[in-house]
């Protein structure tokens, strides 16, 4: 059973300030790791990928990998109101006869505070 | 570009009845995915085809369940009959590849479809 693990939160951080979000996950052969955005009452929207241990930086946002503690987590700096919803951290793994799973955390909301 | 298009959007009904879902995936996508989201269990993956063929139903709750994709362009998920507790917001997704590490294998939701069972 292929598991990815949030804090649901809510995580409250105020408005300028670093919001940090983070994600363990459970299968070691696992190739592609991805942040959805999700506001209330809407489909996920995809935020930042990465495949490769470090950081990925896309304008405010920074996306770190750790594969040896199976850990992905995503910075948003300079947090604003809009910002606020639902994060979903999501994991592509192989599951067997070429075919593969992404399978996601019940996601973090995050709350930032004007 | 169009995205991923859904229907109905909401769709209210009672036990018992038919409910069809639809899907159009993104133009040159080869893999189409059905996920269901509830609070309780989250995002949870239904099953998915890659050219029009299943791939993986393990997803499916029982075998009320069915989906089909009779075209690159057109897929449906029909439950029948419906019972309260398959009240629920489904996605549908689809992607280039269906992973391996690369950028292709990057999921692109639809809409979704809530679905309330009376």
């Amino acid at each position: 059973q292929k598991e990815v693990e949030q804090n649901s939160g809510p995580l409250s951080v105020p408005e300028g300030a670093i919001a940090s979000l983070n994600c363990t996950y459970s299968d070691r052969v696992s190739q592609s790791f991805f942040w959805y955005r999700q506001y209330s009452g809407k489909s996920p929207e995809l935020i930042m990928s990465i495949y490769s241990n470090g950081d990925k930086e896309d304008g405010r946002f920074t996306a770190q990998l750790n594969k040896a503690s199976q850990y992905v987590s995503l910075l948003i700096r300079d947090s604003q109101p809009s910002d606020s919803a639902t994060y979903l951290c999501a994991v592509n793994s192989p599951s067997g006869a070429g075919s593969y799973q992404l399978t996601f955390g019940k996601g973090t909301k995050l709350s930032v505070i004007p | 570009d169009a995205g991923v298009i859904q229907s109905p959007r909401h769709e209210v009904t009672e036990m018992g009845q038919e409910v069809t879902l639809r899907c159009k995936p993104i133009s040159g996508h080869d893999y189409l995915f059905w996920y269901r989201q509830t609070m309780m269990r989250g995002l949870e993956l239904l099953i998915y085809f890659n050219n029009n063929v299943p791939i993986d139903d393990s997803g499916m709750p029982e075998d009320r369940f069915s989906a089909k994709m009779p075209n690159a362009s057109f897929s449906t998920l029909k439950i029948q009959p419906s019972e309260p507790r398959d009240s629920a917001v489904y996605f549908c997704a689809s992607s280039p590849s269906p992973g391996g590490g690369f950028s292709t294998d990057t999921q692109y939701f639809g809409p979704g479809t809530r679905l309330t069972v009376l």
